[in-house]
């Protein structure tokens, strides 16, 4: 699976949008981009995922470029409850395994 | 809708014990992960399985066993507890079918001393 490459931290003033980039250069055809966030030591939570469409539900905006080699996930309207470890992950169509890096902490500050 | 649950939240043991972390699931997933996370790290995955009587090592297997008898339950044993060992598990489920993502445990936090 590609490596992905993401900052170490970002803050974010309440209400206002958060937009996390990740690179993932090396990225092959057949791999998804996903987005999971970890909220103080709780078990991960999926956000986003895709393959080279934008995508949105009701959590969060997913933008991938046109060369796929990278990403910005994008909170609308950040809430202090978004202060979280954020993970970019790049994953086969067809493997089911995720390799976690060392993400982004995002801190959402009032 | 329980998802994935782990037991126990909590455990404390001594050099050389050992124990069974357990995790079921009740969405009819046959992929099941463990995964150990370290303090300011990423996960790294342990064990997993894609079915039940199928295992196989992750990135960090040592000093852990797994089986899957059932769809349902995929524990963890620690046969003897080393302080390496000291760590949070997080269970992991997804369905088979590719790019659905994986749900997770609340976690066992897992100190020995």
């Amino acid at each position: 699976d590609a490596k992905t490459t993401q900052p170490t931290s970002m803050d974010c003033a309440e209400g206002r949008a958060a937009n996390l980039p990740c690179n993932h250069s090396t990225i092959s055809g057949n791999e998804y981009v996903y987005w999971y966030r970890q909220i103080h030591s709780q078990g991960p939570q999926y956000i986003i995922h895709g393959l080279k469409n934008n995508e949105t539900n009701e959590m969060a905006s997913l933008i991938i470029t046109e060369d796929r080699k990278s990403s910005t996930l994008i909170l609308p309207h950040a809430t202090l409850r978004d202060t979280a470890v954020y993970y970019c992950i790049v994953k086969e169509t067809s493997g089911s395994r995720l390799t976690f890096g060392e993400g982004t902490q995002l801190t959402v500050n009032p | 809708n329980a998802g994935v649950t782990q037991t126990p939240k909590f455990r404390i043991l001594k050099i050389g014990q050992s124990m069974t972390l357990q995790c079921t699931q009740d969405m009819n997933h046959n992929y099941m992960y463990w995964y150990r996370q370290d303090p300011g790290m990423g996960l790294k995955l342990i064990y997993y399985s894609v079915g039940a009587g199928i295992t196989d090592k992750g990135e960090v297997p040592n000093g852990y066993n797994v089986s899957r008898s059932t769809t349902e339950d995929f524990p963890l044993r620690l046969e003897l507890a080393a302080p390496s060992q000291t760590s949070v598990y997080f269970c992991a489920s997804t369905a088979s079918y590719s790019n659905q993502p994986q749900h997770f445990g609340d976690g066992t936090r897992l100190s020995i001393l």
